[in-house]
């Protein structure tokens, strides 16, 4: 069936590094993916986006790839900081049964920015 | 500002009382959706709505209502609450397919 996974729960990192968020996705036809964040008692924030014709996509400090050959996305945050601490989630646009404008969601990755 | 605002943000009710939590977006988009988040199980679509009188069921539907009226609001029902609809809910929109959502604060409701 259709999924949306993150590798890792919880991903600790020191202030100043860069970050990496994985995800796999099962769904081969899909073709649009987001990345979004979520902090402690708010919805989630859309971060980036990239569709399935582009294999990099760069934001201000933060780079999405995508290889459709495993289906595999990545959210790299540069020089993370201590407002960069929540929940990510990658989501993915479905095609099937009709519901075009479907998200499905991952589980989400707790990043932790240690000072 | 463009937004989608729901509310209450937090509820907690007792077992059977009937309760709607509203949603409304100013964006003029076509699709919105009910979600709920819950720990170890992330967010789970209940209803979407991709026009005005079009709605449908998403993969967690049981114990809900939805109405879609008027395109800027889409409100979800509960008619008799249970405790294991215990739960952060979210309401979101978008203009369909191949864009992302933007999603309202939240609801945080507890059924007792």
């Amino acid at each position: 069936g259709e999924s949306v996974g993150l590798h890792l729960p919880t991903l600790s990192v020191q202030e100043g590094d860069n970050s990496i968020i994985n995800c796999a996705y099962s769904n081969s036809a899909s073709d649009y993916f987001i990345w979004y964040k979520q902090e402690s008692g708010k919805g989630p924030q859309f971060i980036i986006d990239i569709r399935s014709n582009m294999d990099k996509r760069q934001g201000q400090r933060v780079t999405v790839l995508l290889n459709k050959t495993v289906k595999h996305l990545s959210l790299q945050i540069a020089a993370t900081q201590p407002g960069d601490s929540a929940v990510y989630f990658c989501a993915e646009n479905n095609h099937g049964s009709g519901n075009t404008g479907k998200l499905i969601f991952g589980q989400g990755t707790t990043l932790q920015v240690k000072p | 500002e463009a937004q989608v605002t729901q509310n209450p943000r937090y509820l907690i009710t007792v077992t059977g009382k009937k309760l709607t939590v509203t949603c409304s977006q100013n964006m003029n988009h076509e699709y919105m959706s009910w979600y709920r988040q819950d720990p170890g199980l992330g967010l789970r679509q209940i209803y979407y709505s991709m026009n005005v009188e079009v709605t449908d069921k998403g993969d967690v539907p049981e114990g809900y209502k939805v109405s879609r009226k008027e395109k800027r609001n889409f409100p979800l029902i509960l008619e008799s609450p249970s405790p294991n609809q215990t739960s952060l809910y979210f309401c979101a929109s978008n203009r369909g397919l191949g864009y992302g959502y933007t999603f309202g604060s939240g609801t945080r409701l507890t059924v007792v």
